[in-house]
């Protein structure tokens, strides 16, 4: 266990609806992650918060937000879904805005 | 364009041997190099990592050898036991004395270790 967490689980939903995936770092991590895993793409980056502030940006489509709370919890926002979308999305964190990742255990999105 | 190409796409070995897995990247400016593990279901877990000032580092049956000058870099699982079957992502990132840890992934490797 990674002390990552992440919710829901599961999602299953519909082409141009909007979901929200939610994260809570390990205990004092400032940083968070957000990957999208697909069999054909692989794992990849699609932006960093590090202590409520948007760090790092990779590729994230403009249909996909996230934040990061006060409370140092973030949320990926994914709006407008396509059948492309259906993905695992992980959530990874860090002490610092560097430094090793720890990877929460994921959502799996179904987009019907 | 793929900055970090990951070899073989799966691989089987036999209890008891030796898993190799290969990584090359393109960007000179990356300066750690960390190996994941991760198992069916489950997020990707670190595994063992290594900074380009040393040439391998181990770690029980787990080791990593670096090349700088080829840019390249392997994953060697010594006494391959079937409870190492998963997959594995070698990865890369840009980082020191910078706030960018964003990792690059290679697309795995699907380890069988048969017994």
């Amino acid at each position: 266990d990674s002390g990552v967490t992440q919710t829901p689980k599961h999602l299953i939903t519909a082409t141009g609806q909007r979901v929200t995936l939610r994260c809570s770092p390990r205990s004092g991590d400032l940083s968070v992650y957000w990957y999208q895993q697909s069999l054909d793409q692989g794992l990849q980056f699609l932006i960093q918060y590090y202590n409520g502030e948007e760090r790092a940006k990779g590729n994230i489509l403009e249909r996909f937000s996230a934040q990061q709370f006060p409370d140092l919890h973030s949320e990926l926002n994914l709006s407008s879904l396509e059948l492309g979308d259906s993905a695992l999305y992980f959530c990874a964190s860090s002490a610092q805005g560097f430094g090793t990742q720890y990877f929460g255990p994921g959502t799996r999105l179904l987009v019907l | 364009q793929q900055q970090v190409k990951q070899s073989p796409q799966s691989l089987i070995v036999q209890k008891g041997g030796i898993s190799i897995i290969n990584c090359a990247y393109e960007n000179t400016a990356f300066d750690y190099f960390p190996w994941y593990q991760q198992f069916p279901g489950k997020g990707p877990a670190l595994l063992i990592a290594i900074r380009p000032d040393v040439s391998e580092k181990k770690e029980g049956r787990f080791t990593i050898s670096f090349n700088k000058s080829a840019k390249q870099f392997s994953l060697h699982i010594m006494d391959s036991q079937p409870g190492d079957s998963a997959t594995y992502f070698c990865a890369a990132s840009i980082g020191s004395g910078g706030s960018n840890y964003k990792l690059t992934f290679g697309k795995g490797t699907l380890l069988t270790v048969n017994p």
